[in-house]
């Protein structure tokens, strides 16, 4: 059984560009989570998809938006790189919604902003 | 609203000493815990969790965690420390309940475990 790949693994930006980074979820898995985890931080819930449809944000901006395909891949886009956005993005998935859910966690992309 | 803290930063033991890491949760409807561990440049993973039942959860790798309702704590143990459990964890904390925390992991902000031989 596939875990959760992301790609790519690192990626350096330039401020005010645009980002987009993948995940594949682990094979039978509905819900995709992405979370933010900046340098000596815990990880930051952005936001969660479920069957294709957002089911709930954190406290990040509008720029901040995600995609998730009838496979059940995921996109993470950011608009308008800032330098704050420097972190190693995570994104995981789960056989379903809800806590009682193990969430199975990709290696991550670390994008670095300039 | 939910939050984690997690005492100490950095907790440095010897090979076959006691581990203790200590977190404590707030929430407002009865919390699911977790604890996650991450490796240098990879991914979380899950060490053990409570959700209903037996406050004694046992996970991998010998760790146990006792959820104290009481205290609004879940702290993380392990009776004899390994060199192989040098990392960072963290402890993370989720609603069961409806609303917009559902499903969301609340995470602390890590303790980095180093092991000594």
């Amino acid at each position: 059984e596939t875990g959760v790949t992301q790609s790519p693994t690192h990626l350096i930006k330039t401020r005010g560009q645009q980002v987009t980074l993948r995940c594949s979820s682990q094979s039978g898995h509905n819900t995709v989570s992405w979370y933010q985890q900046a340098l000596g931080q815990g990880p930051q819930f952005i936001f969660q998809y479920y069957r294709e449809e957002e089911n709930g944000r954190g406290n990040f901006p509008p720029r901040f938006s995600g995609l998730q395909f009838p496979n059940y891949s995921s996109e993470l886009n950011v608009n308008a790189l800032e330098l704050d956005d420097s972190a190693l993005y995570l994104c995981a998935s789960s056989i379903d919604r809800g806590p009682a859910y193990e969430q199975y966690f990709g290696p991550g992309t670390r994008l670095t902003v300039t | 609203a939910q939050s984690v803290t997690q005492l100490g930063s950095h907790v440095s033991v010897s090979e076959g000493a006691l581990v203790l890491l200590r977190c404590n949760y707030s929430s407002s409807v009865p919390p699911y815990l977790f604890w996650y561990v991450q490796y240098p440049n990879q991914g979380l993973q899950l060490l053990l969790k409570y959700t209903t039942g037996a406050t004694l959860v046992k996970g991998i790798n010998g760790f146990e965690a006792e959820f104290k309702k009481s205290e609004t704590s879940f702290h993380l143990t392990k009776p004899s420390a390994h060199m192989s459990d040098a990392a960072e964890y963290f402890c993370a904390v989720s609603a069961h309940a409806g609303g917009t925390s559902y499903g969301k992991l609340t995470f602390g902000q890590g303790t980095i475990l180093t092991v000594h031989p």
